[in-house]
């Protein structure tokens, strides 16, 4: 049972243009949502996150809208780079999303976005 | 600046043999946790740690057992590996104990089990 769904395995853009990833979620907890970026063969890297007290978070070519009523977050990258084809990773946090007494992290699988030059 | 470093990147294991994957860190973090990747899977919490000397089981914990001995090093110990143990394995650190501070993460190790 995905608690974080992103249903594009793969995004493919233009190099200059905007890309949107998207990212769903089913639990009402979850108050905390991060970005992550994985080259091949690294580990994820942090990008950007957001609260569910703001409606987006904006750093530099990277901005990450949240649409609580429909528990939908994106991720806007305007102008996207050849070096910004990655792994993007979804992943939010809740009250009562723990393991044991700390919070944990909800992972999605994942979008690859491709950026073409 | 060497950030979270996992020693080894490959492995390749045979059914029932005994490994031990290390993870550092030179960030003074407090918080270490060990995840695994699996295809259609999310990143998924074995184990973490809020400081030296102490553990905690994450999602998936069964087969493994870690030690975080020194605040820098947090070790993930597989006894007898199995086949549902061939995975990506990443470590990773944080400054603090709830989800919103962000991880720094090293490059995983690749581990295959036959």
């Amino acid at each position: 049972d995905q608690q974080v769904k992103q249903n594009s395995p793969s995004l493919s853009v233009q190099e200059g243009r905007i890309s949107i990833l998207n990212c769903d979620y089913t639990n009402s907890m979850f108050d905390y949502f991060l970005w992550y970026k994985k080259y091949p063969a690294e580990g994820p890297t942090f990008l950007i996150s957001i609260s569910s007290i703001k409606d987006k978070n904006e750093d530099g070519r990277f901005t990450v809208f949240l649409n609580k009523s429909a528990k939908h977050l994106s991720l806007h990258i305007v102008p996207s780079q050849p070096g910004d084809s990655a792994v993007y990773f979804c992943a939010a946090s809740g009250e009562g999303v723990n393991a044991g007494n700390n919070r944990k992290l909800i992972w999605g699988l994942g979008t690859s976005l491709a950026v073409n030059p | 600046n060497a950030g979270v470093t996992q020693t080894p990147k490959f492995r390749v294991l045979k059914t029932g043999q005994s490994m031990t994957l290390l993870c550092a860190q030179d960030m003074n973090h407090e918080y270490m946790y060990w995840y695994r990747q699996d295809p259609g899977m999310g990143l998924r919490l074995i184990h973490y740690s809020v400081g030296e000397g102490t553990t905690a089981k994450g999602e998936v914990p069964d087969g493994y057992n870690v030690s975080r001995l020194k605040k820098q090093n947090f070790l993930l110990g597989l006894e007898s590996a199995a086949p549902s143990q061939t995975s990506v394995y990443f470590c990773a650190s944080s400054t603090g104990g709830y989800s919103n501070q962000p991880q720094h993460f090293g490059d995983g190790t690749r581990l295959s089990i036959l």
